[in-house]
């Protein structure tokens, strides 16, 4: 059964480090979200491509977060420098270009910021 | 901006029996879907079942079904014959076509032996 990819599944960063993550749909998905997720919340936005071109970013911090989908397949979503208030888990999903189309979830990367 | 309000943070339900879970919205669209998604600890999210916001009837999937009222902007999951592996956190999100998911915060539901 196909499935989103997310790697590492888990990562541990000094504040003022860099750290990216990676996630990689399911294949003929044009849709891509990248979500973050605060323990005990509901996941929020951060960004969506529709194939390689940005749908929304506007609840991405731009200052310090960066996505691309380069070749309109896989993902990257960077953080530079990270702060303490970073660490969440991030959720990145994908779906079929159609009204209604299910979103299927990666199983996240959990980041700590120390 | 559409929102989703779940206003149970937790919810328990003994083991075979049924529980339903709140979820109200706000939105100005007429076409829409709403959507329960769960989480179990440790693992990724899962489509539990999905409702087009033009259908009338309630959508259903196996021992899961929902309350769909449009006028009220409510959208409820009920879980009969509840099972020790429905124990997980559920969240209530909203769609419109050519924008995103809108999740509410999540309610943690408990399943006692």
């Amino acid at each position: 059964e196909a499935e989103v990819a997310q790697s590492p599944r888990y990562k541990i960063t000094e504040k003022s480090q860099a750290v990216a993550f990676w996630c990689d749909p399911i294949s003929g998905h044009a849709t891509l979200y990248w979500y973050r997720q605060i323990l005990g919340q509901g996941p929020e936005l951060l960004v969506q491509f529709q194939d390689e071109s940005v749908v929304d970013d506007s609840q991405l911090p731009k200052d310090r977060f960066s996505a691309e989908r380069l070749k309109g397949v896989d993902s990257t979503l960077k953080i530079q420098p990270a702060e303490l208030g970073d660490s969440a888990m991030y959720l990145c999903a994908s779906s079929l270009a159609g009204a209604g189309a299910e979103a299927f979830f990666g199983q996240g990367t959990r980041l700590t910021v120390v | 901006a559409q929102t989703v309000t779940q206003s149970q943070p937790e919810m328990s339900v003994q083991e075979a029996e049924t529980v339903t879970l709140s979820c109200t919205y706000d939105t100005s669209e007429s076409d829409y879907y709403l959507f329960w998604y769960k989480q179990p600890p440790s693992r990724q999210m899962i489509l539990v079942i999905r409702q087009e916001a033009y259908k009338q009837q309630n959508a259903t999937e196996n021992r899961f079904s929902v309350n769909f009222q449009k006028a009220a902007k409510s959208f409820s999951l009920k879980i009969s014959d509840s099972q020790l592996g429905d124990a997980a956190m559920y969240f209530c999100a909203y769609y419109n076509y050519g924008q995103n998911f809108v999740f509410g915060p999540g309610t943690r539901l408990s399943v006692l032996p």
